[in-house]
């Protein structure tokens, strides 16, 4: 079915690191693909997105490209800030209807000063 | 930026009562909504999807007897949690897609949530 897996967090950092949360979906049908953001106490945001192989997604310094021959749609930020401690969400539209989305199960990340 | 809300954002009941958990879209209409429940260390389950004016489509394996959803207006939908017990304890979001638009963002709400004594 349509999935997808992202690495366990939690994540810690320290201000400046740079950052990669892997992500990987299973390859059904054509979706696009997501990242969203939860920071504490609010709801999700999203961060970036992709709708197509080879699309890259970017925002706020953060990137990812969407993979097909790896079936990876990874987040990168080369230079991680304290106000980046958040939640991340990796995300799939399902085949069966666009508009439904399946996440990934949450990577916590934490930068230290 | 488009804003959802939910009410409450926390909740504990007795086993046997009924909750009701809002989704409001405050600055956009949303023919679409969508609530997700989330366990903890899970990832957010898609538990039905509402639409203003009809019946709401559940996923396979939620009942739609217990999660009663009604979306009456374009800026409002409401989860009816009936007859709670303590396994219904859990993390309610919801999140709208702006009526109207042709990519698929969702917007979401902060969550709410529910405890189940």
């Amino acid at each position: 079915g349509d999935s997808v897996t992202q690495m366990e967090g939690p994540v810690t950092l320290s201000e400046e690191a740079f950052l990669t949360i892997n992500c990987t979906y299973t390859a059904t049908g054509y979706p696009s693909l997501f990242w969203y953001v939860q920071y504490p106490g609010e709801g999700l945001q999203l961060l970036l997105k992709a709708t197509k192989a080879d699309d890259k997604g970017s925002n706020k310094g953060f990137e990812a490209t969407y993979r097909k021959e790896t079936t990876s749609f990874h987040l990168e930020k080369g230079s991680v800030q304290v106000s980046d401690s958040a939640v991340y969400f990796c995300a799939r539209t399902l085949s069966g209807g666009y508009q439904k989305v399946t996440f990934g199960i949450g990577t916590k990340l934490q930068v230290i000063p | 930026g488009a804003v959802v809300s939910q009410h409450p954002s926390w909740v504990i009941c007795k086993s046997g009562t009924s909750v009701k958990i809002e989704c409001r879209s405050l600055d956009f209409q949303a023919t679409t909504m969508f609530w997700y429940r989330q366990f903890p260390k899970q990832s957010l389950m898609l538990m039905a999807t509402s639409n203003e004016g009809s019946k709401a489509t559940y996923e396979q394996g939620v009942e739609k007897d217990k999660f009663l959803i009604n979306h009456a207006s374009l800026t409002l939908s409401t989860l009816t949690v009936t007859s709670a017990h303590p396994e219904d304890s859990s993390f309610y979001i919801c999140s709208a897609r702006e009526t109207g638009s042709f990519g698929n963002e969702q917007f979401f709400g902060p969550g709410t949530r529910l405890t189940v004594l």
